[in-house]
C-alpha cells in the first residue's frame, strides 16, 4: 500500500519562472487536495478534486495558480510567474469519499524556493 | 470566523514526562477533530481522529486526544513522552466542507 507521493520534492527556481508539481494520490482514493504551509504556519488549504473535477478553487491564493487533475489520477499544480512569496512547502493529500469528513492522507509534500 | 487556536508554539518536556498539548477550535457545531504531527521538512502523519462517540480517542505511538464540547477543546495527550516524539503537531478540523482548517502549530521538544 503506498502512500501520496509528490515530484519534485525540492524546487529552487527564479523570480518569474513557472513552476509544475505532481501529486501521485493512494491508488482508491478519489479526492485529492493541495495546501500551501509557510515557515511556522499550519497547512493553509488551496484547492480539491473529486475524480476530476475541480469541486472547489476560491481559495487559490491568485490567478497565476492553477491546479489539474485530468484523469481523475495524478494531478499538477502550476505556478506562473513565481513571486519571491510563494515560497513554501506545497503539500498533497488524498480521501476516499465515503463519511461527511473524510480522512486526509498527507504527501511528503515539495518544497519551493523562488530566489 | 471558524478557526482553529493551538496557544502553544513551542513546548519542552523531559523525556518520559508526560505531555498534554492544547487545541481549541471555533465553530457553531461539532466539527470533525484530527491531530497530526510533522518531522522536519516532512508531510503530515495522522495522529488520531475523532467524529462522533467517545469522546477519548485513541491513536498511533501512544497518543490519545480528549474532546470536550463545553470547551471546544480537543487536546492531545501522551503518558510518557520518547525523544522520537519531537516534533509539530497540529490540530485541525473539518466542517465537512472536505476542507481541513488548521492551527498554528506546537513545536514540542524533548529533554534527555
Amino acid at each position: 500500500d503506498t502512500g501520496v507521493s509528490q515530484d519534485p520534492r525540492h524546487k529552487i527556481t527564479k523570480r518569474g519562472q513557472n513552476v509544475t508539481f505532481r501529486c501521485d494520490p493512494i491508488s482508491e482514493h478519489n479526492r485529492l487536495y493541495w495546501y500551501r504551509q509557510t515557515l511556522g504556519q499550519g497547512p493553509e488549504f488551496l484547492t480539491y478534486f473529486q475524480n476530476e473535477a475541480q469541486l472547489e478553487k476560491s481559495r487559490l491564493l491568485s490567478d497565476r495558480f492553477s491546479a489539474e487533475r485530468p484523469k481523475g489520477s495524478f494531478s499538477t499544480l502550476e505556478i506562473q510567474r513565481t513571486e519571491q512569496g510563494d515560497s513554501a512547502m506545497y503539500l498533497c493529500a488524498s480521501s476516499l469519499e465515503g463519511r461527511a469528513a473524510d480522512t486526509q492522507y498527507f504527501g511528503p509534500g515539495t518544497r519551493l524556493t523562488v530566489l | 470566523a471558524q478557526s482553529v487556536t493551538q496557544p502553544d508554539i513551542h513546548i519542552t518536556v523531559s523525556e518520559g514526562a508526560s505531555l498534554e498539548l492544547r487545541c481549541n477550535y471555533s465553530y457553531g457545531a461539532t466539527p470533525y477533530l484530527f491531530w497530526y504531527v510533522q518531522s522536519p521538512g516532512q508531510g503530515l502523519q495522522l495522529l488520531l481522529k475523532y467524529f462522533s462517540g467517545d469522546t477519548l480517542v485513541q491513536g498511533i505511538k501512544g497518543f490519545e486526544a480528549e474532546f470536550k464540547r463545553s470547551q471546544s477543546s480537543f487536546n492531545l495527550r501522551k503518558p510518557s513522552v520518547h525523544w522520537s516524539d519531537a516534533a509539530e503537531y497540529f490540530c485541525s478540523y473539518n466542517n465537512a466542507g472536505n476542507m481541513l482548517t488548521f492551527g498554528g502549530g506546537t513545536r514540542l521538544m524533548v529533554k534527555p
